[in-house]
């Protein structure tokens, strides 16, 4: 089945710097989603991404959509103790009604 | 409020025992998923439902099944259980493709 690696497993910083995760996939996705997971909740969608190349940005959040589709990065810029966290990417093969398979996940913590 | 409702939010059984796990999806939307996310692990995807079909199959085991009602809730049921079924199960639903999440049932098997 598709697989969905993430890096980096977890991050350690602190308030006030910036974050870089990203994604690679082992065959193309048609959208990429990034999600972020408190402690006990369920996933709450940050950025939904649709074509090849794109840069999307919501606040302090800017994720792209790689050129190969197998490929996505999600920016965190000036972290606040908010951020913490466990951020899934997830990919879907096809638009509309399509399960997301999900990557092993970033768990961001900041350091006070 | 992703709108995705999940009933019961905690349960605690024994081995052996079965389960059913409710969620109502969001206004309007005809998808539903169930996904299984074990002890700080990522979301394994079980099963999608649309309009009260069956849609996609994952890792889902033969002791679980699933279902979607007319009214477009699905009840996810487990069964025979055991230690290792210990989860959070979350389902989502979905209109245009971005799934919402339910805050999920956490199941406890003792």
């Amino acid at each position: 089945g598709q697989q969905l690696n993430q890096s980096p497993q977890s991050m350690f910083i602190q308030e006030g710097e910036d974050v870089s995760m990203n994604c690679t996939s082992s065959s193309i996705f048609n959208t990429w989603l990034w999600y972020k997971q408190d402690p006990g909740e369920g996933p709450v969608l940050l950025i939904a991404l649709y074509k090849a190349g794109e840069l999307t940005s919501n606040g302090r959040l800017t994720a792209q959509f790689g050129i190969t589709r197998k490929d996505s990065f999600l920016n965190i810029s000036a972290s606040i103790p908010s951020d913490v966290g466990i951020y899934f990417c997830a990919g879907q093969s096809n638009f509309g009604n399509e399960k997301l398979t999900f990557g092993t996940g970033t768990r961001l913590t900041i350091i006070p | 409020d992703s709108g995705v409702t999940q009933t019961p939010k905690h349960l605690i059984t024994a081995t052996g025992q079965r389960v059913t796990l409710r969620c109502s999806p969001r206004s309007g939307d005809l998808s539903v998923y169930w996904y299984q996310q074990s002890l700080d692990q990522g979301l394994q995807f079980l099963i999608q439902y649309y309009n009260g079909e069956e849609r996609a199959k994952g890792n889902i085991l033969e002791r679980f099944s699933a279902q979607q009602f007319p009214d477009l809730h699905s009840e996810l049921n487990l069964s025979s259980l055991e230690l290792g079924d210990s989860a959070l199960y979350f389902c989502a639903s979905s209109r245009s493709g971005e799934l919402f999440f339910g805050e999920g049932s956490r199941l406890t098997v003792l």
